[in-house]
């Protein structure tokens, strides 16, 4: 496998259910990152990681949360969602926070109802 | 007021044209400028970055920077079917080490 993948590509879940998303970089970089998008809204940042820590949470909700136990792994796990949560959650690696080698993630489409 | 405002578009020019994608920022302090080109269900890829006034080439991609007016712009020279897609614009700013995007510009380039 090469660049960024992200597994599952679609989930369906309920509001009550607990999940997880997965993402895996075949890069050798040091750094990932979740955004979601949303239909009709900006990209938004909501973690970053470098070298397995956490450098940045951009006021997420305690829903979301995320793990890092490798700089090739990285999940995000789910439990009691919204349905304004349902969005396509991206995952996306770079070399040491350069925002100018970030790659993306194919995204993992998710709808709570 | 957004970080990151652009037009959403759809802006539509035929093929060999020069399509012209602008951006604007609100943060004075941002020193990173990126776009990213975005085709339908796909992720978002990045093409071209810039971090000094003026302007950057690559290929058949301009992007421009003025800071004193916190504007910056992409140009796609020769405009292909193939460059059909949504332009992101996106800015890093030190304030608080934010990464920002715009919500995207639609772009069809019309054989």
């Amino acid at each position: 496998e090469t660049g960024v993948t992200q597994t599952p590509r679609h989930l369906v879940m309920g509001m009550t259910n607990k999940k997880s998303l997965k993402c895996e970089q075949h890069l050798g970089h040091n750094a990932m990152y979740w955004y979601k998008q949303s239909a009709k809204k900006p990209l938004e940042l909501m973690f970053v990681y470098s070298l397995e820590e956490r450098v940045e949470n951009n006021s997420v909700p305690s829903r979301f949360s995320p793990e890092c136990p490798n700089s090739s792994h990285l999940f995000l796990h789910l439990h009691t969602l919204q349905p304004e949560d349902s969005a396509l959650y991206l995952c996306a690696s770079s070399q040491e926070l350069a925002w100018d080698t970030q790659y993306f993630g194919p995204g993992t489409r998710l709808t709570v109802l | 007021q957004k970080e990151v405002e652009q037009n959403s578009g759809p802006l539509s020019v035929p093929e060999g044209a020069i399509a012209s994608l602008n951006c604007t920022y609100s943060d004075r302090g941002s020193q990173s400028f990126f776009w990213y080109r975005q085709y339908s269900g796909k992720s978002p890829e990045l093409i071209m970055f810039i971090y000094s006034n003026g302007d950057k080439e690559d290929g058949r991609f301009t992007a421009q920077l003025n800071k004193a007016s916190q504007y910056v712009s992409l140009l796609i020279r020769d405009s292909q079917p193939s460059d059909s897609a949504t332009y992101l614009c996106a800015v890093f700013t030190n304030t608080g080490n934010q990464f920002y995007f715009g919500t995207g510009t639609s772009l069809t380039v019309i054989p």
